[in-house]
């Protein structure tokens, strides 16, 4: 597709279950970032991928919270036993520029979710 | 540390009022700064970005400029228009590649 695309764009789950989201960022794009957008606490960094590795991780919030990428494409993060805390918007962000200034991160529509 | 502050909204103007969303910075080193856009129902856009003092970004009628004295990238507008109602992020770039956000600050332009 043209831009970074998510799913699902909405999701509802109850306390404890685990949920995955996913984030399809733009073809070729080797960065891809996560972040999470809470209400009243603006975004929120997650986690870092440059291709399949993650350099950074220091933004994850707690060992429920985990993300993979493959094949230098898609990534997953998945939330483990969920918390109502949990609840928000998660965005993905895809560039095609390496470490350096100015880089132009392309967001998705973002993940609500709401944990009740 | 690395941190964003920007103005509180909700900020509600009338179509061609001059706009001023503040934001103001703490960062090691030399970030580079940003200004994202989100309109309604839609994911975050880049509006304009700085990657150095003194640099004025600029684009859709929108400017601001990287003001290492004032640690301070606050974003203008002439005029806005009725479009230009969203929540504006400004954010930096850091050391290690990691982004910084401010909280948002909502706008809302009445015809």
């Amino acid at each position: 597709g043209a831009g970074v695309s998510q799913s699902p764009s909405n999701k509802v789950t109850e306390k404890g279950k685990d949920v995955e989201l996913r984030c399809d960022p733009i073809s070729g794009h080797t960065a891809l970032y996560w972040y999470r957008q809470s209400l009243g606490q603006g975004l929120e960094f997650l986690i870092y991928f440059q291709g399949n590795s993650a350099p950074d991780k220091s933004g994850l919030p707690s060992d429920r919270f985990s993300a993979e990428r493959t094949g230098g494409s898609v990534s997953t993060l998945t939330i483990q036993r969920t918390q109502q805390e949990d609840s928000a918007v998660y965005l993905c962000a895809s560039s095609s520029q390496p470490r350096g200034s100015g880089e132009t991160q392309y967001f998705g529509p973002g993940t609500r979710l709401l944990v009740l | 540390g690395n941190s964003v502050t920007q103005m509180e909204g909700p900020v509600t103007l009338s179509e061609e009022a001059f706009l001023t969303i503040n934001c103001t910075y703490t960062a090691t080193g030399y970030p580079s700064l940003f200004w994202y856009v989100q309109y309604p129902g839609e994911g975050l856009q880049l509006l304009l970005k700085a990657t150095k003092a003194d640099d004025k970004g600029s684009n859709k009628g929108f400017e601001a400029t990287y003001r290492k004295e004032t640690t301070s990238f606050h974003l203008e507008k002439g005029s806005v228009q009725v479009s230009d109602s969203a929540v504006y992020f400004c954010a930096l770039r850091g050391t290690g590649n990691q982004f910084y956000f401010g909280t948002g600050t909502s706008l809302t332009v009445i015809p």
